[in-house]
């Protein structure tokens, strides 16, 4: 079965400043997709970002970035230029060809400070 | 309008009552799914459904059911809830097979 690891239960950062935050997972299959979703204060799911593991580019949406390994099977999120606005709980998740099932590390709560 | 809508959004009751939660979807997506989440665990998948005549259990399905009444609603049952299934609890759809899920905003329920 399928796992995913947040080791950072907690990270902070100041605004304007860059924070990186880890996710490992492990499978056994070749295909599939990785995301990151933000869940804000108001509870909300919101994609940030998402990798299909065939690429090998890493993905990239204005200021969030991933650094894919896939033989390592790390799947970290990079923010750049923070804002207050991104304080929110992170979670990374995998997505399963075969299955269809979609699995979740336990999150990280991420506080930009001013 | 929100294109996964969830009801209620916040629901508090006893134990051992029959509470039914409910998810409609304006997205037109075949698949539906059940999450729940507790702090520290991150959400984890309850039921899910891939089409009207196709359900299926998660990792945690004891003590729920659901039902799926039509293609955009899919609604999640505690038969007779307990204290440790408070929790936030989330509907989510997913249309084509390399699409991501969308969530609906959840509901907050609680177990006294």
């Amino acid at each position: 079965a399928q796992t995913v690891t947040q080791s950072q239960p907690e990270m902070s950062v100041q605004e304007a400043e860059t924070v990186t935050l880890s996710c490992t997972y492990d499978t056994s299959e070749s295909n599939y997709y990785l995301f990151w979703y933000k869940q804000p204060p108001s509870r909300q799911m919101i994609l940030v970002i998402r990798q299909e593991a065939y690429k090998q580019q890493n993905a990239t949406e204005n200021r969030f970035s991933v650094n894919f390994q896939k033989a390592a099977k790390s799947f970290s999120l990079k923010i750049s230029d923070s804002q207050l606005g991104d304080t929110a709980m992170y979670f990374c998740a995998y997505l399963s060809y075969n299955t269809d099932k979609l699995i979740f590390g336990t999150g990280t709560r991420l506080q930009v400070f001013p | 309008d929100a294109d996964v809508t969830q009801t209620p959004r916040n629901r508090i009751t006893k134990t051992g009552k029959r509470i039914m939660l409910e998810c409609s979807q304006t997205k037109g997506h075949d698949r539906m799914y059940w999450y729940r989440q507790d702090p520290g665990l991150g959400l984890r998948l309850i039921y899910y459904s891939f089409d009207v005549k196709d359900i299926n259990k998660g990792e945690i399905s004891d003590g729920y059911s659901v039902s799926r009444q039509a293609q955009a609603k899919f609604s999640l049952s505690l038969e007779s809830a307990i204290p440790n299934q408070t929790a936030l609890y989330f509907c989510a759809t997913r249309g084509l097979a390399d699409q991501p899920q969308h969530f609906g905003d959840g509901t907050r329920l609680s177990i006294l």
